[in-house]
């Protein structure tokens, strides 16, 4: 069973302080993205990677950035954390490329992120 | 730009009350289509991938379809515990596009 684990269910954060959100995943996975979801809105993509060092823009990377040093980890960061970011953040993975496994996303739990 | 819309955007269902849901795409080339089942406070569940035009598959009381244009899920005698949001996504390169989803309530 593919598993991806975020570093935590629920954060509470002040405006202005630095947050970082962690995923890891244990398919040996090329690919790994941060969405965000808020009600009305769906699921928007924040940034995504397809390999170790490489990163993406996704729909909606303003106010964020990302690091992946290691294949099974990638993380997002929060530099500056504003009330307009309070959402819930999910992370997925994809594609192993000695299976040949789809394209299917797997995804994490979420973090429900508050800032006040 | 790949659109996806799904259709309804809520659904009310007695329990053993059939019913479809609808995913309705552009794209130039579809690579994949995926639903996802999505429960409150969760991430997103993995169902089925379709690859082309008269592909079925089945899980339990649900079965996708897909067509040139679209695809379905069918609920088949649903029961409480299929209440959740069903999502479904095109590939788009190595990303997927999401539809915003429906919401199927299922009373007992």
């Amino acid at each position: 069973d593919v598993k991806v684990t975020q570093s935590s269910r629920y954060l509470v954060k002040r405006t202005g302080e630095k947050v970082f959100l962690e995923c890891v995943q244990d398919m040996d996975h090329e690919n790994m993205f941060w969405y965000r979801q808020d009600p009305g809105l769906g699921l928007r993509l924040i940034y995504f990677s397809y390999d170790v060092k490489m990163k993406e823009k996704g729909d909606i990377p303003e106010g964020y950035s990302v690091s992946r040093e290691k294949k099974e980890r990638f993380s997002l960061i929060l530099e500056s954390a504003s009330t307009n970011q309070t959402s819930m953040y999910l992370c997925a993975s994809s594609f192993n490329s000695r299976t040949r496994s789809s394209y299917e996303q797997y995804f994490g739990p979420g973090t429900r992120l508050t800032v006040t | 730009e790949d659109q996806v819309t799904q259709s309804p955007e809520a659904l009310r269902l007695q329990e053993g009350e059939s019913s479809s849901l609808n995913c309705s795409y552009t794209v130039s080339g579809l690579r994949g289509l995926f639903w996802y089942r999505q429960d409150p406070g969760k991430g997103p569940e993995f169902l089925f991938t379709l690859y082309s035009a008269g592909e079925e598959k089945e899980k339990e009381r649900l079965k996708a379809t897909l067509t040139k244009k679209e695809s379905f899920l069918h609920i088949t005698a649903p029961k409480p515990e299929d209440s959740a949001t069903y999502l479904c996504a095109v590939q788009d390169w190595n990303k997927l596009s999401f539809g915003a989803g429906t919401t199927v309530t299922v009373r007992a």
